[in-house]
């Protein structure tokens, strides 16, 4: 089974920035962090699943929503099994639960899914 | 952008119906279609993966079909914990993209 665990939320101001954390951790045999694509996905209140941003496994490639793109960046260190979502000039819009999100595959697309989730870490943007 | 067309947004039902939710796509997706089930309070769990694949450890009684562009999950008989909201979610391209979700509720 695979553990992911996020932290970095909070209240912030518009305009701010912040950075989210997922630590990725696997309890059986043979998890390996670098074999897969991973996701933020995140849910205002109240409301349905949006994906933010995806990146590969090794990085090669990363996508964003348009609602995020140029603002937010997506980064992952293999070697410590972290990854990583870097929040620029946040609007009241981006209030919501973060999840960290495992895919199935190593790829962003023609992938079949995503199979682990972490609990969700909530930022809160308000002046 | 793709866009998945999700109905009803929302249904009621008892023990034992049969329940279908339906997903379109705006476009070919093939089979890179995926549907998941949230309750209340909790993170999102993969249901069937690749439009009719069960995930491991879901029961039988969830099914996914797809016909075209059009994709369909179905709980045979619905059981109590299976009262929830359920998404698809298209993972052919990017922007990833969901659909808006079904809420499955008492009748």
């Amino acid at each position: 089974e695979v553990q992911l665990v996020e932290s970095g939320g909070g209240l912030v101001e518009p305009g701010k920035s912040l950075t989210l954390f997922c630590a990725a951790s696997g309890s059986s045999f043979g998890f390996t962090f670098d074999n897969y694509a991973m996701h933020w996905v995140r849910q205002a209140p109240g409301k349905g699943l949006e994906w933010v941003s995806g990146i590969s496994r090794n990085s090669a490639k990363l996508g964003y929503a348009d609602s995020v793109k140029g603002r937010f960046t997506i980064s992952r260190d293999n070697a410590k099994n972290q990854l990583y979502l870097h929040m620029n000039s946040l609007r009241v819009e981006d209030t919501a639960l973060y999840y960290c999100v495992k895919d199935k595959g190593g790829e962003v697309t023609a992938t079949w899914g995503c199979d682990d989730w972490g609990q969700g870490i909530q930022v809160t943007v308000s002046s | 952008d793709i866009q998945m067309t999700q109905s009803p947004s929302s249904l009621s039902a008892s023990i034992g119906d049969r329940v279908t939710i339906t997903c379109r796509a705006s476009q070919n997706i093939r089979s890179y279609l995926h549907w998941y089930q949230q309750t209340p309070g909790k993170a999102p769990k993969l249901l069937i993966y690749a439009a009719s694949t069960l995930q491991n450890g879901v029961p039988s009684r969830f099914i996914g079909s797809e016909s075209g562009t059009d994709f369909t999950l179905t709980i045979s008989s619905l059981q109590r914990e299976d009262f929830a909201t359920y998404y698809c979610e298209q993972t052919y391209a990017l922007p990833r993209t969901f659909g808006q979700g079904t809420k499955v509720e008492v009748k």
